[in-house]
């Protein structure tokens, strides 16, 4: 499709569990962004690629998550030794290179840690 | 992490009638955007504003970049059922390249 996609679009693990969350850009963007919205909230800045590389990381709230992106395109957000308090919905957003784009998000992964 | 004070936070209206919400930041930011979110989905972009000052339409929708760079409202007229559904505020600062979202304000429409 030619918009962002985001695999799985639902995912229940147990806590303690590893989690994968995969975002595959618009082609040609540039920069890609991870968000995760908590119910009733705006999305809150995770981190940002631009390119291969992690521009911008200031976002992840702590290390037992972690970003790549290794050719420049599909992005994996990776969770260790999940806890409840991960439980949200994951937004992916990319948008290409330029003054004045627009960043497009995808539908976003809903994780659920039980 | 940092939010943007938006309000209100959830609007009962009439079909037909006007709409108004505003966001408020501590920050200055060089870029307003405007969002919508339907259930299951991510934020679609309404509209962007880049120059303090700036009014932008865009059909029935009418925002403004505060002149402080620190504020922007979002106008609604006309409401009809299809606007049901949450609207958030975005900041961006050119330099940090994310966007900084308010909470969101729950537009519910009745007929």
């Amino acid at each position: 499709g030619a918009g962002v996609s985001q695999t799985p679009s639902n995912k229940v693990t147990e806590k303690g569990k590893y989690v994968e969350l995969r975002c595959d850009p618009i082609s040609g963007h540039t920069a890609l962004y991870w968000y995760r919205q908590s119910l009733g909230q705006g999305p809150e800045f995770l981190i940002y690629f631009q390119g291969t590389g992690a521009a911008d990381d200031s976002g992840l709230p702590n290390d037992r998550f972690f970003a790549v992106r290794p050719e420049g395109s599909v992005s994996t957000l990776k969770i260790q030794r999940t806890e409840r308090g991960d439980s949200a919905v994951y937004l992916c957003a990319t948008q290409p290179l330029g003054l004045n784009t627009e960043a497009f998000f995808g539908q976003g992964t809903r994780l659920t840690v039980v | 992490g940092q939010q943007l004070n938006q309000s209100p936070q959830s609007m009962f209206i009439q079909e037909g009638e006007d709409v108004s919400m505003n966001c408020t930041s501590s920050s200055i930011f060089n870029t307003w955007l405007w969002y919508k979110q339907d259930p299951g989905e991510g934020p679609v972009l309404l509209i962007a504003l880049y120059k303090a000052g700036e009014l932008t339409s865009n059909g029935r929708l009418t925002a403004q970049f505060g002149i402080t760079r620190k504020d922007s409202f979002l106008n609604i007229s006309a409401s009809i059922p299809s606007d049901v559904g949450i609207y958030f505020c975005a900041g961006q600062d050119v330099a940090a390249r994310q966007l900084t979202f308010g909470s969101g304000t729950q537009l519910t429409v009745l007929p």
